[in-house]
């Protein structure tokens, strides 16, 4: 089993749908979960964190559940800007003071007008 | 805001050539990475040094060298470039203020052509 894992998409939504991405982890020792957005033939940047009570940023929310080890973003109002892969990230310390980043492999979404 | 600058962007090369990318952060972050991005593979992480003088691997190390040259530069070696070696190539900086607050830096990456 992959340590994280993500649908591929592509979810195609028209402009104005909600849209829900799901990501699994399985290293139940994960410590720290985040979601990056990266446009096509751009560098990945962070889109916010995830926390355990769960955190709203705008149209974008994410939640984290811990007992079934997934990690969920809900966009809600879709802009046709919002289109990009977006890719769960949990960060594992395997003994070391930081941890390291582990990266799904990104869900595809694209917003039609 | 200069960030993280990354070059070269674009890089053709033939078997069995080598060549460095470079890497450079104004941030004075400690942690710096370099990754691979393939299609349908995400990103996986080459080495990455953790502070100034520290390189350690990643889960994709073989055929690279890295250093760790100052606290700004980490650079990646490829010694003989194969054509598994075609990828897009990113370079990170991390800032951690404490535990789940960090935040991962990227260069624009370099799209690298093994022929």
């Amino acid at each position: 089993r992959k340590e994280v894992e993500q649908d591929p998409g592509p979810f195609n939504v028209p402009e104005g749908a909600t849209v829900a991405f799901n990501c699994t982890y399985s290293n139940s020792a994960s410590q720290s979960f985040f979601w990056y957005r990266q446009d096509c033939r751009k560098e990945p940047k962070l889109l916010m964190s995830v926390y355990s009570s769960g955190n709203e940023d705008g149209r974008f929310t994410a939640q984290l559940n811990r007992a079934s080890q997934y990690i969920s973003l809900l966009i809600r109002d879709s802009k046709l800007s919002d289109s990009a892969t977006y890719l769960c990230v949990v960060t594992v310390n395997y003994g070391g003071s930081q941890g390291n980043l582990i990266f799904g492999k990104g869900t595809k979404l694209s917003v039609k007008p | 805001n200069a960030g993280v600058t990354q070059t070269p962007k674009f890089q053709v090369l033939k078997t069995g050539q080598s060549m460095t990318l470079q890497c450079a952060q104004d941030m004075n972050h400690n942690s710096m990475y370099w990754y691979r991005q393939d299609p349908g593979m995400g990103l996986r992480l080459i080495y990455y040094s953790a502070s100034e003088g520290t390189t350690d691997k990643g889960e994709v190390p073989n055929g690279y060298n890295v250093s760790r040259l100052n606290k700004r530069e980490f650079s990646l070696r490829l010694e003989s470039a194969a054509p598994s070696q075609t990828s897009v190539y990113f370079c990170a900086s991390r800032e951690l203020w404490d535990r789940g607050n960090e935040k991962l830096f990227f260069g624009s990456g370099t799209q690298l052509s093994v022929l």
